[in-house]
């Protein structure tokens, strides 16, 4: 079975352009989350969706938004970038309550 | 709120010395506990969690961890390690029947030298 997957990869862009990253979960899971890790940091936690809904927001601007589509994929978009924005972002997916949660690779996000 | 210590930044240890990571979690209810892995280059491998029961947790490549309710602490350890043990080790809570929300501590970089 594949993983969690998300694109792109790596990505560039200049700071105030805005950012659309995608994750596909593991097949039959409904939750997915994003998470935000910085260089030197542990990941820290932005979004969760349930069933399409919002089930958890981390402390982060309103720039920053998601959502997910019936086929449970997500997207995170990222709005006016700043360079503190510069960071691996991930995708995790899980069956919901706290079973075991699965990490894709993450994009890299580099903001000049 | 959630939070996590992790004590150590930075460890280097030769191959076949024991290993201990502490890790200490605040939150007053009753929590999941994980342990998780990054490879250079790699994504986030789950290393092994703690949901209940045995508090003596094995997970995968020799790893356990104990988890003491008493001292709020989930401390990881290997007997022996090895050079391709070199990665970021973090340690994390959730809260049970909640959310996934994750609250992760800021890692160990452990470098093993060969």
């Amino acid at each position: 079975d594949a993983g969690v997957t998300q694109s792109p990869t790596h990505l560039i862009k200049t700071r105030g352009q805005q950012v659309t990253l995608r994750c596909s979960p593991i097949s039959g899971h409904k939750s997915v989350s994003w998470y935000q890790q910085v260089l030197g940091q542990g990941p820290q936690f932005i979004f969760q969706y349930y069933e399409k809904e919002e089930r958890g927001r981390g402390n982060f601007p309103d720039r920053f938004s998601a959502r997910q589509f019936p086929n449970y994929s997500s997207e995170l978009n990222v709005n006016a970038l700043l360079l503190g924005d510069s960071a691996l972002y991930l995708c995790a997916s899980s069956f919901l309550g706290g079973n075991t949660i699965y990490f894709g690779e993450g994009s890299w996000l580099t903001v000049v | 709120a959630q939070s996590v210590s992790q004590h150590n930044h930075h460890v280097i240890l030769s191959e076949a010395a024991s290993l201990e990571l502490g890790c200490n979690y605040s939150y007053g209810g009753t929590v999941n506990l994980f342990w998780y892995v990054q490879y250079p280059g790699q994504h986030l491998q789950l290393l092994l969690k703690y949901f209940s029961g045995d508090p003596l947790v094995k997970g995968i490549k020799g790893f356990e961890a104990e988890f003491i309710k008493s001292k709020f602490s989930f401390n990881l350890r290997k007997p022996s390690v090895q050079w391709s043990d070199t990665a970021e080790y973090f340690c994390a809570v959730n809260a049970m029947n909640r959310d996934d929300k994750i609250i992760f501590g800021k890692g160990t970089r452990l470098h093993i030298l060969p």
